[in-house]
């Protein structure tokens, strides 16, 4: 089992704004970051940090966080934008162990 | 322009060891560390652990401790990760990731996370 929660699915209409969810306790105290996996291929960061997009990563992705909830955000999903979703952060150990989201599937209709 | 080139793919018995490896160019190899993750046909990720190519040290997923070894050659700026007495659910696709913890405890700008990864390598168990 994973200590980072995500919804295994969520779908969105093309144009329209979703929210993708993590949840765990060590969010209170560490940042997520996010990847993107499309079938196939290796997983690519989108958002690290507070809400930092690597270069080259489209301005429709952000990150926040409150309390134990990290999130992303897409406004005004392309149709590109649907894969897998995962979420990354230090585990609740203290050991500066990772762990990953169980992941969510994104659709974009 | 960041690059992690990764073996090719492996087909082991049950009760093998498998190693991988890591080839980063781009950039300083010294100054970041190397995490390995895996994914298990149609499954999730999992991380498996991290190795610093500052100082050598390690940390890895409670649940491999004492199967995997993870180590680096600074002279070719190269990663390997190792797993030993492979099972059937070994098998995945791995891959190795740059990771911005460059020793234990320490993240470049504060925040740790894996900004370019290898392209992959499938691990097949199979008797």
């Amino acid at each position: 089992s994973s200590e980072l929660t995500q919804d295994p699915a969520v779908s969105v209409a093309l144009g329209q704004t979703v929210r993708i969810t993590c949840q765990g306790d060590s969010l209170r105290s560490y940042y997520a970051s996010w990847y993107q996996q499309k079938p196939g291929q290796a997983p690519v960061l989108v958002i690290y940090g507070k809400n930092n997009r690597p270069s080259g990563i489209p301005d429709r992705f952000s990150g926040s966080s409150s309390g134990n909830t990290a999130s992303l955000t897409i406004t005004g999903a392309q149709a590109e934008d649907e894969a897998d979703y995962y979420c990354n952060s230090r585990d609740s150990s203290g050991n500066h162990l990772r762990v990953f989201g169980g992941g969510t599937k994104l659709t974009v209709l | 322009q960041v690059q992690l080139v990764q073996s090719g793919a492996e087909v082991k018995k049950p009760g093998a060891s498998v190693k991988v490896s890591c080839k980063a160019s781009g950039y300083t190899f010294t100054s970041y560390g190397i995490s390995w993750v895996r994914q298990a046909p149609g499954q999730g990720l999992e991380w498996m652990g991290w190795i610093s190519a500052y100082n050598g040290n390690t940390n890895y997923a409670q649940k491999l401790q004492g199967r995997v070894t993870m180590t680096t050659d600074t002279s070719t700026s190269t990663a390997y990760m190792e797993l030993r007495s492979l099972r059937s659910d070994d098998t995945a696709v791995y891959y190795c990731a740059r990771d911005t913890q460059r020793y234990l405890g320490y993240c470049s700008g504060g925040s740790c996370y894996a900004d370019y990864w290898g392209q992959g390598t499938l691990v097949t168990v199979s008797s």
